[in-house]
């Protein structure tokens, strides 16, 4: 079975850009979830998404958004980058039955974004 | 708030030398702790999932442990392609989100 896909795999782009961030699930995970990783501040939650509506999200700013489609596959969206935005972004994928809050996450390889 | 913790931040060892690493946590509520491997520039790999104090895993030479504040991460005689970080973290009852900690990032010399 494929693992959780994420492309790009690195991105550069400048302040004030945006960008948009795809992840594809393992087949049948309903459950996507998006987090940041950065050296000062580790692995930090973004939001979930299941069937198509965010059902939890983090402490960031307006500026990171993100939507599921029907078929699960998810993309996160960041507008105005700023030069802290810099970070692997990592995408994780989750079976869920019937609903319920979701168990173990599987990672994709994760998107490398620089702002410069 | 959930919060998790882990100790050392880095552990150097000999190829064979065993040791554990640490994650304390505190959560409202615990559904479920979760163990990490990750290498450098990758996403984290799953290793355990752990539901209730008393409960161990194990996979080749790692064995996953819980009690109700902690997790231990035993190694037993490790090999230079065991050097990663190892990331802990815990779901709450009440939440959908892991919470992690910083990680361990363990070096294991030939």
């Amino acid at each position: 079975k494929a693992g959780v896909t994420q492309t790009p795999r690195y991105l550069i782009k400048t302040r004030g850009q945006q960008v948009t961030l795809s992840c594809s699930p393992i087949s049948g995970h309903r459950s996507v979830s998006w987090y940041q990783q950065t050296p000062g501040q580790g692995l930090q939650f973004l939001f979930e998404y299941f069937s198509e509506t965010q059902r939890n999200k983090g402490n960031f700013p307006g500026r990171f958004s993100g939507r599921q489609f029907s078929n699960s596959r998810s993309e996160m969206n960041v507008s105005t980058l700023e030069l802290g935005d810099s970070a692997l972004y990592l995408c994780a994928s989750s079976l869920v039955v019937r609903g319920a809050f979701q168990e173990t996450q599987y990672f994709g390889p994760g998107t490398r974004l620089l702002v410069l | 708030e959930d919060q998790v913790t882990q100790s050392p931040e880095a552990l150097r060892l000999q190829e064979g030398e065993s040791s554990s690493l640490n994650c304390s946590y505190t959560v409202s509520g615990l559904r479920g702790l979760f163990w990490y491997r990750q290498d450098p520039g990758k996403g984290p790999e799953f290793l355990f999932t752990l539901y209730s104090a008393g409960e161990e895993k194990e996979k080749e030479r790692l064995k996953a442990t819980l009690t109700k504040k902690e997790s231990f991460l035993h190694i037993t005689a490790p090999k230079p392609e065991d050097s990663a970080t190892y990331l802990c973290a815990v779901q709450g009852l009440n939440n959908n989100d892991m919470r992690f900690g910083a990680g361990t990032r363990l070096t294991v010399k030939p």
